[in-house]
């Protein structure tokens, strides 16, 4: 089955820094990667994702890179601020098949 | 905006007893999901659910655990038989069916048990 590696594991950036997250994926017949963002007890919140058909996709602050040849995805934030500290889920699925889930990042944003 | 909703928000129970969680998902969606996610660790698929029927377990998805679609608004998920593992935060999802793949979550119900 599909295996989710998510690095790293905890990222302390400076307010207004750039911040990136990395997965790889072991499925290439994944062809959904979506990234979830969870507060502390909240539900995970899907915050932009992109499909394998597609390099790269961006939305507003917030950037995914998919690199199928490799199996690799990452998150880019940008100009960050306090409000995106929280823990990060990368995930991968085939469509509407079972999704797996990175370890998560838990992305800190210090004033 | 609809929303995925899912009661109780907190349930307590007996090791060895029966719980049944319960989730509306968002009306007019045909994909359904359970998933666990144990105090400070990753989320897990649990089971995926279409047409009246699992289209897709995991390992952790044992006999001990059971899905239903009871009527045309509910999805239910029992532990037939509860161990203190399974202790966790238990999320539904559900997912509109033509073409899309986003996958939104109820809020979850934090299971425990004693």
């Amino acid at each position: 089955g599909e295996n989710v590696e998510q690095h790293p594991s905890t990222l302390s950036v400076q307010e207004g820094d750039s911040a990136v997250i990395k997965c790889t994926y072991s499925d290439s017949a994944s062809n959904y990667f979506p990234w979830y963002k969870q507060e502390l007890g909240k539900r995970p919140q899907l915050i932009i994702d992109i499909r394998s058909n597609v390099g790269e996709k961006k939305d507003q602050r917030i950037a995914v890179t998919l690199n199928k040849t490799a199996k690799h995805f990452s998150l880019h934030i940008t100009e960050t601020q306090p409000e995106d500290s929280a823990v990060y889920f990368c995930a991968a699925s085939r469509g509407n098949n079972d999704m797996r889930f990175g370890a998560g990042t838990r992305l800190t944003v210090k004033p | 905006e609809p929303e995925v909703t899912q009661t109780p928000s907190h349930q307590v129970t007996q090791m060895g007893q029966e719980v049944i969680l319960r989730c509306v998902p968002i009306s007019n969606h045909l994909y359904f999901y359970w998933y666990r996610q144990i105090l400070g660790q990753k989320v897990e698929f649990l089971v995926s659910f279409y047409n009246n029927e699992i289209s897709e377990k995991s390992e952790i998805f044992d006999d001990q655990f059971s899905v239903e679609r009871p009527d045309g608004s509910n999805f239910t998920l029992k532990i037939r038989s509860t161990k203190l593992e399974d202790s966790a935060m238990y999320f539904c999802a559900s997912v509109i069916q033509v073409g899309g793949y986003e996958q939104y979550f109820g809020p979850g119900t934090r299971l425990t048990v004693t």
